[in-house]
């Protein structure tokens, strides 16, 4: 079975330029999140889609990040413009869910942004 | 709101020596608590989890124990071995009383484990 794919896996950028980040999750997996993990820190949800609505985006800071989830498999995350704290890996993860119960999170690789 | 912490890292310890990482959580409803290890250069990965009070996760020789009076929820192994260096993340999901789970990981901030020969 193929795991949580994401691309690019590095990208490194100037302040206030933008970018984008794709995801494909695991076939089947209605249930997609996009995770941000600074140096240090454990990651902090940014967005929760089931299928192509948004479950939870309360972390997400709507004045520069977007994210959609358009035909509820792919996904793009997009910063405008860019600030140098955005340096993060970005992950991406995927689920099942069973009823009320959402199944365990598989992880992507992560792309890795370097804001300069 | 949720919260986990875990213990000042990082650890260094050697091969064969006894592994514990501190982990206590604070949470409102009812969470479910994981252990992730993302090893170097992988992507992060479940070790193990609990769902409810006095249950023990384990896998791979690693083994967490869900203490609800002490809100804590501690990773250990007997033995390491050198291909257990990585960085463990503690974690966990809320459910609400009535059983239905967020899906939203709550994580700690890592703690990395270097295990010498």
């Amino acid at each position: 079975e193929a795991g949580v794919a994401q691309s690019p896996r590095y990208k490194i950028i100037e302040k206030r330029q933008s970018v984008a980040f794709w995801c494909n999750p695991i076939s089947g997996h209605a249930t997609l999140y996009w995770y941000q993990q600074i140096l240090g820190q454990g990651p902090k949800l940014l967005i929760q889609f089931q299928n192509n609505g948004v479950v939870d985006d309360s972390q997400l800071p709507k004045d520069r990040f977007s994210a959609e989830r358009l035909k509820g498999v792919d996904s793009t995350l997009k910063i405008q413009p860019a600030k140098l704290e955005d340096s993060a890996v970005y992950l991406c993860a995927s689920s099942l869910r069973n009823g009320r119960v959402y199944n365990e999170q598989f992880f992507g690789p992560g792309t890795r942004l370097t804001v300069l | 709101g949720n919260s986990v912490t875990q213990m000042e890292g990082p650890v260094t310890l050697s091969e064969e020596a006894f592994l514990t990482i501190n982990c206590t959580y604070t949470a409102t409803g009812y969470p479910s608590l994981f252990w992730y290890v993302q090893y170097p250069g992988e992507g992060l990965q479940l070790l193990l989890k609990a769902t409810k009070a006095d249950d023990k996760g384990s896998n791979k020789g690693f083994e967490a124990t869900y203490r609800k009076e002490t809100t804590s929820f501690h990773l250990e192994k007997g033995s390491v071995q050198v291909s257990d260096s990585a960085v463990y993340f503690c974690a966990l999901t809320i459910a609400n009383a009535g059983g239905t789970s967020y899906g939203k990981l709550t994580f700690g901030q890592g703690t990395i484990l270097t295990v010498h020969p």
